[in-house]
């Protein structure tokens, strides 16, 4: 069966530095997703991309988030200048359609940011 | 942010018993409603979903029945087995959300005993 994949798995960066996480979806999924989780709490929506563009945002998502598909198989989420509290785990997931259709995720990456 | 939630941080069920997991949402104009499983290390896994014009919903061994006036559904897995032992997450979607957003709720780890 068809997988997310996310490298990498574990990410250790120091606080102020530019991380990038990246997520290779389905291939056929037009719908894409980044959520987080923090150390015993909720999953949380972060961002989704549709169409090259961001269709939905969090306010967790402020402007040292970034999206971008660079190519057609990548989609990756850029942390401009880590802070302590980005440190989670972060997964990425994917739709073929909008509506209707459950979320199907990665195994997550963890950061960590000391 | 409390629109969906679990009640229940943790439940454990011998072997071959029924689990019923359970989850409340505020916002009325959900009208898709999901469960994940999540092990250890790995993402959240779509188990199953339901539409808000259906009451049941079921695929093998498990069954979810959603109840729109009092805004509750369950998760019924029967007979539950010790694979099932895992972190179920109840996740809402649609209206006023958006689909591109899916809530998750905080989880219920469910322990299946032999």
């Amino acid at each position: 069966e068809p997988e997310v994949t996310q490298t990498p798995s574990h990410q250790v960066t120091q606080m102020g530095q530019e991380v990038i996480l990246r997520c290779v979806p389905i291939s056929n999924h037009l719908y894409f997703y980044w959520y987080r989780q923090i150390l015993g709490q909720k999953v949380e929506f972060l961002v989704s991309f549709y169409n090259n563009e961001i269709s939905e945002k969090s306010e967790i998502f402020d402007d040292q988030f970034s999206v971008e598909r660079p190519d057609g198989s990548n989609f990756t989420l850029k942390i401009r200048s880590t802070k302590l509290e980005d440190s989670a785990m972060y997964f990425c997931a994917s739709t073929p359609d909008r509506v209707g259709s459950p979320l199907h995720f990665g195994n997550g990456t963890r950061l960590t940011v000391t | 942010d409390q629109q969906v939630k679990q009640n229940s941080p943790s439940l454990s069920v011998q072997e071959g018993r029924i689990s019923i997991l359970n989850c409340d949402y505020t916002n009325s104009m959900f009208d898709y409603f999901l469960w994940y499983k999540k092990y250890p290390a790995e993402g959240p896994t779509f188990l199953i979903s339901i539409s808000s014009i259906k009451d049941k919903n079921e695929d093998g061994r498990f069954t979810v029945f959603l109840n729109k006036s009092a805004k509750h559904l369950s998760l019924h897995i029967v007979p539950s087995q010790p694979g099932d032992s895992a972190v179920y997450f109840c996740a809402a979607s649609g209206g006023k959300t958006s689909y591109d957003k899916v809530i998750f709720g905080p989880g219920t780890s469910l322990s299946v005993i032999p």
